[in-house]
């Protein structure tokens, strides 16, 4: 079955580096996504990345994907209390093109 | 700027009084989506129309119906709410298949209510 999960909440301090993790069932997912929600807001597309890559990265976020092990990382460098918010993973299920499937979503907390 | 427009952003209804939830998107996008955000956890897709073909998910419960009339429109109707659907409903667009990334634009999204 279809199965994204993460853990509910990070808290890092402003200026560190963050990183979310998630964990995947789909070994046929074709494309895995990181979402970003804040408060109040619809999800809003921060990164996504094929899955015969490993590793992506785009200003200060890095994607790692570890396909063996179904696990899906993202990382912010130089962490800003701008990235407060819920962050999703999602994959696309084989055979379902048109759906995404997301986590429960982690929600970071930045403090100074 | 092209976007995805919900409609109302705050809904307050009565148990068992229908409901209707709007979605227009300027992005002319073949697919619309529905789903449902409880505190704390994942979206839950509910249906998809891809173009005018309707694809509602099994679990989806029969109290939750959709329409859209046109490319630029979708509709969301909940015939009789009940405590358990207060929930906020997300709608999103996507462009047709291909070999890329499904990218889905997401609305602001409207919070159900129900007293």
């Amino acid at each position: 079955g279809e199965d994204v999960e993460q853990s509910l909440f990070l808290s890092v301090r402003e200026g560190d580096s963050s990183v979310i993790n998630c964990t995947y069932t789909d070994s046929s997912s074709t494309y895995l996504y990181w979402y970003k929600q804040e408060p109040g807001a619809g999800l809003q597309l921060l990164t996504y990345i094929f899955s015969n890559m490993d590793m992506k990265q785009d200003q200060r976020l890095t994607v790692l994907l570890n396909k063996k092990d179904k696990h899906l990382s993202l990382r912010i460098a130089d962490t800003q209390t701008g990235d407060s918010a819920i962050y999703f993973c999602a994959e696309t299920p084989s055979g379902g093109y048109n759906k995404l499937i997301f986590g429960a979503g982690t929600r970071l907390a930045v403090h100074p | 700027d092209a976007m995805v427009i919900q409609n109302p952003r705050y809904q307050v209804t009565q148990f068992g009084k229908p409901v209707t939830l709007s979605c227009s998107q300027t992005l002319n996008h073949n697919v619309m989506y529905w789903y449902q955000q409880k505190s704390s956890q994942a979206p839950k897709l509910l249906f998809h129309y891809y173009d005018k073909d309707f694809n509602n998910e099994a679990d989806t419960p029969d109290n939750f119906q959709s329409r859209r009339p046109n490319t630029s429109f979708c509709f969301l109707d909940i015939r009789s709410p009940g405590l358990g659907d207060a929930a906020m409903y997300l709608c999103a667009t996507s462009p047709s298949g291909g070999a890329g990334a499904n990218v889905l634009t997401f609305g602001a999204g409207s919070r159900l209510t129900v007293l």
